[in-house]
This record gives C-alpha cells, structure tokens and sequence, in this order.
C-alpha cells in the first residue's frame, strides 16, 4: 500500500514568489492534515480535512496562505507571497477518520527555503 | 490550551545502553498519548500510543506507560540499537469527540537520539 504522498521534496524560492505544495493521502482516508514544523520543533497543526470540507483552519494564517481538497483526495497548500518565515518543512498526513484512535499517517514532507 | 514538553536533547548513547526520554503534558480531561518517530529524511511514524490512564503502550522493544497522577508519559527501552538513532516526539490528542480540534496532535519540541556502536 502507498504511503502519503508529497511533492515537492525540497523547494527554494526568493521571499514574495507563490509556492505551491501538494499531498495525496492513503486511498480511502476521509481525514487530511497539514502541519508546519519549524526547525528544531514538533509539527503544529495547520488545517484538518473531513472529506473537502476543511473542519480546523484556526491555526492558518489566511492572508497568505490557502488550502484546498477538491473532490476529497488529494490537497494542495499555497503560500503567496512567501515570508523568510515561512521556511520550514510541510507535512501532509491522513487517517481514516478524525480522532485519536485512528493512526495520522505522514508523508515525508516538503523542505521550503525562502531566500 | 494543550501542550507537551520534552526533554532537552540530543541524548548520546553507547549500543546495549538503558534509555530514557522524559515527557509531560498539560490537557484538560483525558487525552490520548503518542510516541512519533522521524528516522533520517523519512516521515513521523507512529511509534506507539495509550489512550487512558495506566495503559502501557509498546512497540520494537520501546514501552511508555500513561501516568495521569504525574501527568507523564516517559519512553523507556532497554537496550538501544543504532538503528534506533532518531528524532522522538511525544504527542497528545484529544480523547473527546466533537469540536474542530477533535484529531489534532499537539507534539512536544522533540529528542534526538545518536546511538553510537
């Protein structure tokens, strides 16, 4: 079975271009997560999926950045224009359903650099 | 709100060595507990979990056992292997249904651990 899926590994870009990152979680899980994890530090929770239809994005600071889930697969997470702040890895994880006894299941991540 | 903390890293170790990773934990009512694994330039894993009070979870050799009283969840393996050189992360989730929140991993700073031969 595929894992969680995510490209593009690594990505430079100079502060203030777009940047694009996409995710294709395990066949059949309903529930998608991106996290931000800065060097040195846990992954914080950006926004959960149920389906397309995002449940938690408390935590995405949406005058730069946006997320999308059409059709309930497959996910892309955007940032424009990029901050040097904003460099750090991207992770993209899935489960079967929300809740704390269904296992997250991560992909390996998207390392953005803003120069 | 929630939050995990760690124990300050990295942690060195000599193969065969007893180990040892402290973790603690702020939540209201009773979350579940989480071990996550992130090996060189692979993904977290789920190492193992507990979801009530007592609970011990296990997993390749690693245990943590769940301790409301001192509201820990400590990872323990008694002889590590330098396959086991990683970043652990503890993590809590919680345990009651409903709210948007519900699901979310809040994860501790994590701790490197080098395994040497």
């Amino acid at each position: 079975e595929a894992g969680v899926v995510q490209s593009p590994r690594y990505k430079i870009i100079e502060k203030k271009q777009p940047v694009a990152f996409w995710c294709n979680p395990i066949s059949g899980h309903n529930t998608l997560y991106w996290y931000l994890q800065n060097l040195g530090q846990g992954p914080e929770l950006l926004i959960r999926y149920e389906n397309e239809e995002a449940v938690d994005d408390s935590q995405l600071p949406k005058d730069r950045f946006s997320a999308e889930r059409l059709k309930g697969v497959d996910s892309t997470l955007k940032i424009q224009p990029a901050e040097l702040g904003d460099s750090a890895v991207y992770l993209c994880a899935s489960s079967l359903a929300p809740g704390p006894y269904y296992e997250q299941y991560f992909g390996p991540g998207t390392r953005l650099t803003v120069t | 709100g929630n939050s995990v903390t760690q124990m300050e890293g990295p942690v060195t170790l000599s193969e065969e060595a007893f180990l040892t990773i402290n973790c603690t934990y702020t939540a209201t009512g009773y979350p579940s507990l989480f071990w996550y694994v992130q090996y060189p330039g692979e993904g977290l894993q789920l190492l193992l979990k507990a979801t009530k009070a007592d609970d011990k979870g296990s997993n390749k050799g690693f245990e943590a056992t769940y301790r409301k009283e001192t509201t820990s969840f400590h990872l323990e393996k008694g002889s590590v292997q330098v396959s086991d050189s990683a970043v652990y992360f503890c993590a809590l989730s919680r345990a009651n249904a409903g709210g948007t929140s519900y699901g979310k991993l809040t994860f501790g700073q994590g701790t490197i651990l080098t395994v040497h031969p």
